[in-house]
């Protein structure tokens, strides 16, 4: 069974940094890409960022670009840096099928909240 | 990287049809054959119920139909249940980013 466990969100201040991991089990990990999504409170979905199966391509939102990484091992990161009250959001850890071309599962979320 | 548009709410009573519009460009619901819908109850995650369009993931009631013309996809459900009231979302692959959401609809059995 496949299985999608975010972890790493908490309160952080304007300005501040968090790691977001997200741990995966029932599947060959290392041949699929992943994706971060969130989830503002009370609004829709936005695709955050990307990383192919093999690290060597990795995409942002614009609204992320230049703050946030992203990364893989047996896990997959997201980086998050310099943050902002509007990256307030319940992240979503979303694993691609097998050609990339949309997500087949998610996990729980993790929520992070930005504020002072 | 603007959301792709659906309607705010689109409701009906047990039993009938409805149908979800997804409206975008030619460079992500326009060029792509890569549109998928999900469904999100609340405090849930997303969960995905039709991909490529039109197919449906194992497990997925038959009741859930996609199609596209030109710049807009659209869900249909039929035969309204109680358990179909959710918010549903619209994603595309995109030219200008790997993938777009669209707005989101949340879908009211009466």
């Amino acid at each position: 069974e496949v299985q999608l466990l975010e972890s790493g969100g908490d309160l952080v201040q304007p300005g501040g940094s968090l790691r977001l991991s997200c741990a995966a089990f029932g599947f060959t990990f290392s041949s699929y890409a992943m994706s971060w999504v969130r989830q503002a409170p009370g609004k829709g979905l936005e695709w955050v960022s990307y990383i192919s199966a093999s690290s060597n391509n990795a995409k942002f939102a614009d609204s992320v670009k230049g703050r946030f990484t992203i990364s893989r091992d047996k896990t997959v990161y997201l980086h998050m840096s310099s943050l902002r009250a509007e990256d307030t959001a319940v992240y979503y850890c979303a694993k691609y099928n097998v050609a990339g071309t949309h997500f087949d599962y998610w996990g729980q979320g993790t929520l992070v909240t930005v504020s002072s | 990287q603007s959301a792709l548009t659906q309607p705010a709410s689109v409701s009906g009573s047990p039993g009938q049809s409805i149908t979800i519009s997804c409206t975008g460009t030619s460079s992500d619901v326009g060029g792509s054959n890569y549109v998928s819908w999900y469904q999100q109850h609340p405090g849930k995650a997303p969960k995905l119920v039709l991909y490529d369009v039109s197919n449906r993931p194992s497990g997925v009631s038959n009741r859930f139909s996609g199609s596209k013309s030109g710049n807009t996809a659209s869900l249909t459900i039929s035969g309204l249940q109680a358990e179909d009231e959710a918010d549903y979302y619209c994603s595309s692959s995109s030219t200008s980013s790997t993938r777009v959401f669209g707005t989101g609809t949340k879908v009211t059995v009466l």
